[in-house]
């Protein structure tokens, strides 16, 4: 499909891990990034990934990327109740209007 | 650090009214975008500008029209506004090739009565 696809909702207690998933849309698409957005505020960059690595490690963050299924996961380890955002999956894509955004995933962190 | 500044925050209209939202962006970026954010719905892209000169229709033009002034400044400008309008909108900025992703400003919370 066209569209960039996340779950819209997850919870999880303080102190678990969080994986949210994306499934993305072109298979061509050379960069994809995380945001994350508090309550109201704009999107703030968290990662990205190029396509050609799988894995990608930042301090409490882990990005996964299949490319042969175009999936990518964001993994939180150790949430807390700062980590209570909506989390945005995108693709740059090499055409048009470059960038696609998924809907969201809000997640809630329960003490 | 600035970034992607939005004006004005918040605002409230009356249908039929016009307004015109100011964005500018101070990290020379070529590119620069407009979207919608509905509850449920994610982000959808009204227009964009590639470069200094250029604008695009994007997935939800349709009320809207856009001015890029100038490299820094890229404005939205709501002609008739009507309830369906009653959005958050978001200006960003990217640069060229590369990783480079979208910068963001805060939103301006607008609301059609």
């Amino acid at each position: 499909g066209e569209d960039v696809e996340q779950s819209l909702f997850l919870s999880v207690r303080e102190g678990d891990s969080s994986v949210i998933n994306c499934t993305y849309t072109d298979s061509s698409s050379t960069y994809l990034y995380w945001y994350k957005q508090e309550p109201g505020a704009g999107l703030q960059l968290l990662t990205y990934i190029f396509s050609n690595m799988d894995m990608k490690q930042d301090q409490r963050l882990t990005v996964l990327l299949n490319k042969k299924d175009k999936h990518l996961s964001l993994r939180i380890a150790d949430t807390q109740t700062g980590d209570s955002a909506i989390y945005f999956c995108a693709e740059r894509r090499n055409y048009g209007q470059n960038f696609v955004f998924g809907p969201g995933t809000r997640l809630s962190v329960l003490p | 650090n600035a970034g992607v500044t939005q004006t004005p925050k918040f605002q409230v209209l009356k249908t039929g009214q016009s307004m015109t939202l100011q964005c500018a962006q101070d990290m020379n970026h070529n590119s620069m975008y407009w979207y919608r954010q509905d509850p449920g719905m994610g982000l959808r892209l009204i227009y964009y500008s590639a470069s200094e000169g250029t604008t695009d229709k994007g997935e939800v033009p349709n009320g809207y029209n856009v001015s890029r002034l100038n490299k820094r400044e890229f404005s939205l400008r709501l002609e008739s506004a009507a309830p369906s309008q009653t959005s958050v909108y978001f200006c960003a900025s990217s640069g060229g090739q590369g990783y480079q992703p979208q910068h963001f400003g805060d939103g301006t919370r607008l609301s059609i009565l």
